[in-house]
């Protein structure tokens, strides 16, 4: 089965600009959680998804927001961008809710560069 | 607080060299622990996992990891490394609806 596909996979952004990442989870799937990736930092948690809820947040500026819909497809948005920002985003699923004994299966993520 | 330590950051080996890459980590609740692999250009994939039961756990491409309570650690290991391992790894410890990552170690194993 298809695996856990984002898009697009490269942006290149402007300070100041607003970005939306999308992420389709494996059919299925309706746990959907983010991740900011940078050198040396790792995975940091940015939010988690289930069933359109959101559960969990992780410790990131309001200027970072998701949403999910009711096909499990998630997206999130960063609006007013700073240098800072560049980074892989990974999008993962899960088959049941994120954590626990659970898996979570990711996609290749996103590459964005803010200049 | 939660969190995930990584030692190494970066480790250069060479083939057929002894691999054992430390993870330590802090979790108050019931221990879930993960070993993830990312090969260049491609996605994070599950190496192995621990959930409870034999304390040492194998898994795919010859990779084992040993959970050892005491020293709240989950540190990963494999006897004879190749060309191909070359990648990062991330261990993570599963929380409450989302996975902590500790900052990844570099492997670069030299042919």
């Amino acid at each position: 089965k298809a695996g856990v596909t984002q898009t697009p996979r490269y942006l290149i952004k402007t300070r100041g600009q607003q970005v939306t990442l999308s992420c389709s989870p494996i059919s299925g799937h309706r746990s959907v959680s983010w991740y900011q990736q940078t050198p040396g930092q790792g995975l940091q948690f940015l939010f988690e998804y289930f069933s359109e809820t959101q559960r969990n947040k992780g410790n990131f500026p309001g200027r970072f927001s998701g949403r999910q819909f009711s096909n499990s497809r998630s997206e999130m948005n960063v609006s007013t961008l700073e240098l800072g920002d560049s980074a892989l985003y990974l999008c993962a699923s899960s088959g049941r809710a994120t954590g626990g004994n659970t898996e979570a299966f990711f996609g290749q993520g996103t590459r964005l560069t803010v200049v | 607080a939660q969190s995930v330590s990584q030692h190494n950051h970066h480790v250069i080996l060479s083939e057929a060299a002894s691999l054992e890459l430390g993870c330590n980590y802090s979790y108050g609740g019931t221990v879930n622990l993960f070993w993830y692999v990312q090969y260049p250009g491609q996605h994070l994939q599950l190496l192995l996992k621990y959930f409870s039961g034999d304390p040492l756990v194998k898994g795919i491409k010859g990779f084992e990891a040993e959970f050892i309570k005491s020293k709240f650690s989950f540190n990963l290991r494999k006897p004879s490394v190749q060309w191909s391992d070359t990648a990062e790894y991330f261990c993570a410890v599963s929380g409450t609806y989302k996975y902590i990552f500790g900052t990844g170690t570099r492997l670069k194993v030299l042919a």
